[in-house]
């Protein structure tokens, strides 16, 4: 089993709508949780931590269920900027040891 | 106020030969972490230096070693070139444990 996987995507979701990225984690132990955005052939760019409280930032909203070892991240109002992949982060502790998940790619439709 | 910047930008390089990847963190960070990402798949941890030490480290072979000096900038070194190390190397940046900002990579082919 991987240590941080995501839904495999594509999502092809028209503008206005509102749509929703999972992501898994194997290790328990696990502290900080993050969601990255990559658009093609660029750096991937801090979307926002996922709190355990839960947290909101706008059209996005960021959850961690840690006792099903899983975060997602929620889009609503979708705009055709929102068109990359979403890549799910996991810090393992300790100076950031972090794992990637292998990312989900969204694309949204006029 | 600049963020991380990676040089170069590109680089092709043959089979067997060594090179040198050069990173520079956002200001006031004194932590710098270092990914490959593959085509089509997420960025796979190298290693992390803190104080000019290596603080963590992924699953790379010892071909990948680096440096972090005094002014925090870092160096990734890869020696016998592969194939497989063709992929884009990423330089993150962060002040301790905090949330790392990106550079904008260098996209290393080897031949």
């Amino acid at each position: 089993r991987k240590e941080v996987e995501q839904d495999p995507g594509p999502f092809n979701v028209p503008e206005g709508a509102t749509v929703a990225f999972n992501c898994t984690y194997s290790n328990s132990a696990s502290q900080s949780f993050f969601w990255y955005r990559q658009d093609c052939r660029k750096e991937p760019k801090l979307l926002m931590s996922v709190y355990s409280s839960g947290n909101e930032d706008g059209r996005f909203t960021a959850q961690l269920n840690r006792a099903s070892q899983y975060i997602s991240l929620l889009i609503r109002d979708s705009k055709l900027s929102d068109s990359a992949t979403y890549l799910c982060v996991v810090d393992y502790g300790g100076y950031q040891k972090v794992t990637f998940g292998t990312g989900t790619k969204l694309q949204v439709i006029p | 106020d600049a963020g991380v910047t990676q040089s170069p930008t590109h680089l092709i390089k043959t089979r067997g030969q060594q090179v040198t990847l050069r990173c520079s963190p956002k200001s006031g960070h004194d932590t710098v972490s270092w990914y490959q990402q593959a085509l089509g798949q997420g960025p796979q941890f190298i290693f992390q230096y803190y104080e000019e030490e290596e603080r963590q480290r992924g699953n790379f072979p010892d071909r990948f070693s680096g440096h972090q000096f005094p002014n925090y900038s870092s160096e990734l070194n890869v020696n016998a070139l592969l194939l497989g190390d063709s992929a884009l190397y990423l330089c993150a940046s962060s002040y301790r444990a905090y949330e790392q900002y990106f550079g904008p990579g260098t996209r290393l082919t080897v031949t």
